[in-house]
Order: C-alpha cells, then sequence, then structure tokens
C-alpha cells in the first residue's frame, strides 16, 4: 500500500527559529514525486515545495528546504526564519506512477511570537 | 486568470439528493483531480483525469462519477447523497513538466453536509 505517515499532530515554534515538519512514505515505485503544501485557517491548499525521487539534490524555495533521506524515505521539510504567517496545516503527500496523489494527516504548526 | 474555480462554496444535501460539484480551471491543465478532507483528515484523492476524455479512480471513488469533456471543466457527480459524504471537496489541476516539478493548483473547496 501507498502511504504518507506524519507523525507530528501538533508542532510549536518561537518566531525566527527554524522548524522541522516530519514525512515519511511508502512505496515500491522506482519513480515518485514529494511535495508540501500548506493550508491556513482560511482552508486553502498552498503548494510549496517539490521533490522528485531521481533528484539528488535537497529542494529549496525561499525559506522551505526539504531534507531528502530516500535509503530512509523521508522527506523532512525545514522551514527556516519562523514567521507568524507559517501558522497553519502542513501537509506531505506523494505523487506514485501514473499520477495518484496521496496525502498524509497533517502538522499543525504555531509559530510563537 | 481566475485559476481553478468550484461552485458551490456550501451545500446542504438530504439523503438520497443528488448534486454535482462543478470545477473548472483556465490554465490549459492537462491533469484534474477530485478530493475530499474529513475533519482533521489529509485530502483522499476520488477522481482524477490526465486530459480530456480520461478519467480514472483514485483511492476513495465509491459514490462519485466524473466527466471531463473538456479541458477546462471536471464536474464530480454525487447521486444518492450519504451521510458520509459530508465533507470538504477540493479540485485541483496540474501540468507534469518533464520534471514532474508542477505542484497541484487547488480550488477554494466545497463544504458540503448531508443530512
Amino acid at each position: 500500500a501507498q502511504k504518507i505517515t506524519q507523525t507530528q499532530p501538533g508542532m510549536f515554534v518561537q518566531e525566527k527559529e527554524a522548524v522541522t515538519l516530519d514525512c515519511t512514505y511508502d512505496t515500491s515505485d522506482q519513480s515518485y514525486g514529494l511535495f508540501w503544501y500548506k493550508q491556513p485557517s482560511s482552508g486553502e491548499m498552498i503548494f510549496l515545495i517539490y521533490q522528485g525521487s531521481y533528484d539528488e539534490q535537497n529542494a529549496t524555495e525561499g525559506r522551505y528546504s526539504l531534507n531528502f533521506q530516500k535509503a530512509r524515505k523521508s522527506a523532512n521539510l525545514v522551514i527556516s526564519a519562523s514567521q507568524l504567517g507559517d501558522s497553519a496545516m502542513y501537509f506531505c503527500a506523494m505523487r506514485r506512477t501514473g499520477n495518484q496523489f496521496y496525502f498524509g494527516t497533517g502538522t499543525s504548526l504555531t509559530v510563537i511570537p | 486568470n481566475a485559476g481553478v474555480t468550484q461552485t458551490p462554496k456550501f451545500r446542504i444535501l438530504k439523503i438520497g439528493q443528488s448534486m454535482t460539484l462543478q470545477c473548472t480551471q483556465d490554465m490549459n491543465h492537462n491533469y484534474m483531480y477530485w478530493y475530499r478532507q474529513d475533519p482533521g483528515m489529509g485530502l483522499k484523492l476520488i477522481y482524477y483525469s490526465v486530459g480530456a476524455g480520461i478519467t480514472d479512480k483514485g483511492e476513495v471513488p465509491n459514490g462519485y462519477n466524473v466527466s471531463r469533456s473538456t479541458t477546462e471543466d471536471f464536474p464530480l457527480r454525487l447521486e444518492l447523497a450519504a451521510p458520509s459524504q459530508t465533507s470538504v471537496y477540493f479540485c485541483a489541476s496540474s501540468q507534469l513538466t518533464p520534471a514532474g516539478s508542477m505542484g497541484q493548483y487547488f480550488g477554494p473547496g466545497t463544504r458540503l453536509t448531508v443530512t
């Protein structure tokens, strides 16, 4: 079964500090993609960052970076210099061969001033 | 450029009623998706389409139907609404690049309650 696991239901971080949100995945596919999305309290889903299974370097997008450890099947999101506007739900997702997507249950991040 | 639009935003259905959730994208994306998000959970894929005339089941397709007659539109049909279909429904679109790097653009969601 294809599966995404996010083990941290809730996380707190001090403003301006860095935080790591964990994600592990399970797939037998050789080619797959890993994504992180942000869902603020307003409800919309916002794409943050992508990592392909064949990419050798970790993806970065501004303050977001993806710590990809293929052998451990983990794809953790690192947010540097946290801001109050980063408070939201964060979802890890996997695109497997055939373009099906699977989402984790999410991590609620609260940034403390 | 409106992106992905969904109608309606909210709907209350009685058990056994039918309805169609509308989804339109103006980005000329080939791929379109329907998800449901239950309270406190992640998104589950209901159906997806890789182009006009082509649809396929996702993880939770039972009780739903879709069609894709144009690139822009991807309606989701509930035939006999059940309380288990109470959820927030998201439509999304994407265009797969050779690098596979394009994330999905999501609509604002439809909050459906079946009573």
